[in-house]
């Protein structure tokens, strides 16, 4: 299995709700990363876990909250957002021995 | 850290004709230099990479060239076709202080490549 998955596909949430995005890779790769990305922009990196802990926080407000539970799973969880929260969001594996990220297809999210 | 400098931000060719995008990098200890096609609503996706010990690296109609001195390198595309079409970025790993970079790389600001038939 060489994908990374994201669930859901697209999120349309409120600014009060709580709510998760989920990532999950089966490469075993133990650096994982959050990326936010608006429009024909690049992907601009939010967290990096490398062997479940989080090494890199990209002074992130803290309405984002990330979790990596274990080696395969990375979540992203989501509280009181603004509206210019709304973005794509990636997820990425890379195995700690290589160069090479691999994103996963993204959570759309739209802050209403 | 990195600093990644790419041009230019838009590209029109006409189908078979070639593209050349470049980029520039600020640290001279980058040995990893990846390009990343993004398609409307896709992920991106790596379409050819170059590690600092080559000068050139070839795939199909997709080429990378890299110049350690000059600190530059480029993505060519030659006999360009429609679903060439898409947004692409270069990249360069983040030093970091004591190698605690974890891999994070920097991005340039992207080039949409628009292929017209």
């Amino acid at each position: 299995d060489t994908e990374v998955t994201q669930t859901p596909k697209h999120l349309v949430m409120g600014m009060t709700n709580k709510k998760s995005l989920k990532c999950e890779q089966h490469m075993g790769h133990r650096a994982m990363y959050w990326y936010k990305q608006k429009a024909k922009k690049p992907p601009e990196l939010m967290f990096v876990y490398s062997y479940e802990k989080l090494s890199i926080n990209e002074s992130v407000p803290s309405r984002f909250s990330p979790e990596c539970p274990n080696s395969s799973l990375l979540n992203l969880h989501l509280h009181a957002l603004q509206p210019e929260d709304s973005a794509l969001y990636l997820c990425a594996s890379r195995d700690v021995g290589g160069d090479e990220q691999y994103f996963g297809p993204g959570t759309r999210l739209t802050v209403t | 850290g990195e600093n990644v400098e790419q041009h230019p931000s838009t590209l029109s060719v006409q189908e078979g004709d070639s593209a050349v995008i470049k980029c520039t990098y600020s640290d001279s200890a980058s040995n990893y230099f990846p390009w990343y096609k993004q398609e409307l609503g896709k992920r991106p996706q790596l379409i050819i990479d170059i590690r600092s010990n080559v000068g050139e690296k070839k795939d199909q109609r997709i080429a990378v060239t890299l110049n350690k001195t000059a600190k530059h390198f480029s993505l060519h595309i030659t006999e360009t076709q429609p679903e060439d079409s898409a947004v692409y970025f270069c990249a360069a790993p983040w030093g970091g202080a004591g190698g605690t970079s974890y891999g994070k790389l920097t991005f340039g600001q992207g080039t949409i490549l628009t292929v017209h038939p």
